[in-house]
C-alpha cells in the first residue's frame, strides 16, 4: 500500500525558512518522479517541484532559486527546503508521487503559513 | 510554460445528470501527457484519468476522458452524491507541469 506522509509546516515570518519532509512507503523515490505541489487558501492547484532518477531536479519559476527539492534514497524520503520565504507562498504543500510523470499518489498535505 | 484553461468555473447539476467538462491547452499536449483529479474539501487530490483516457486503478467507469492536442473533455455520467468535488486537469507533456483553474461540479 502507498502512503505519503509530509510534515514540517507552521507558521514562518517572511524571509525566513523552512524544510518540509515527505516519508514514502510503497515505492521507491530514487526511480520514480516525486514532486511537490501545493494550494493556497480556496485556490487552485500549483506544482512546485520535482526530482527524478539521477539529479533531475524540476523547479516552477515561482519558486526557483529559493526552494530546493532533494531526496534521501536510504529513508526512501523526499523533502523541500524553502528559503526566502514571502506571504504568497502560504500554501497547503502536497508531496506526489508514482510511477509516471503524472501524481498517482498523494499525501494529506502539511501547512505553511508566511505571515509577516 | 502551457496555459490549461478550464470551463465552465462551475456545473451545477442533479445526481444521476452527465458532467461534461473542458480543458483547452495553450498549445498542443498530445494525447499520452493529460491527466485529471478529483478533489473534495479538506482532503488531497485524487488521480481519476492519465494519458486523456485511461481511469486510474479503482476509478468507476462513468468517469470517462476523451481529447487531443488542445482540447480534452472529462465526462462524469449518472452523476453520484459522492461526484460533487472540483476537477482539475493538468499537463505533463514538459517538465513545467502546469494545471488548470479548476471546475467546480456543486448540487443544483
Amino acid at each position: 500500500d502507498v502512503q505519503l506522509v509530509e510534515s514540517g509546516g507552521g507558521l514562518i515570518q517572511i524571509g525566513e525558512s523552512l524544510r518540509l519532509s515527505c516519508a514514502v512507503s510503497g515505492f521507491n523515490v530514487n526511480n520514480k518522479y516525486t514532486s511537490w505541489v501545493r494550494q493556497a487558501p480556496g485556490k487552485g492547484l500549483e506544482w512546485v517541484s520535482s526530482i527524478y532518477s539521477g539529479d533531475s531536479r524540476y523547479y516552477a519559476d515561482s519558486v526557483k532559486g529559493r526552494f530546493t527539492i532533494s531526496r534521501d534514497n536510504s529513508k526512501n524520503m523526499l523533502y523541500l527546503q524553502m528559503t526566502n520565504l514571502r506571504a504568497e507562498d502560504t500554501a497547503v504543500y502536497f508531496c506526489a508521487g508514482g510511477h509516471s510523470r503524472f501524481f498517482s499518489f498523494w499525501g494529506r498535505g502539511t501547512l505553511v503559513t508566511v505571515s509577516s | 510554460e502551457i496555459v490549461l484553461t478550464q470551463s465552465p468555473g462551475t456545473l451545477s447539476l442533479s445526481p444521476g445528470e452527465t458532467a461534461t467538462l473542458s480543458c483547452r491547452a495553450s498549445q498542443s499536449v498530445s494525447s499520452s501527457y493529460l491527466a485529471w483529479y478529483q478533489q473534495k474539501p479538506g482532503q488531497a487530490p485524487r488521480l481519476l484519468i492519465y494519458g486523456a483516457s485511461s481511469r486510474a486503478t479503482g476509478i468507476p467507469d462513468r468517469f470517462s476522458g476523451s481529447g487531443s492536442g488542445t482540447d480534452f473533455t472529462l465526462t462524469i455520467s449518472r452523476l453520484e452524491p459522492e461526484d460533487f468535488a472540483v476537477y482539475f486537469c493538468q499537463q505533463y507533456l514538459t517538465s513545467l507541469w502546469t494545471f488548470g483553474q479548476g471546475t467546480t461540479v456543486e448540487t443544483k
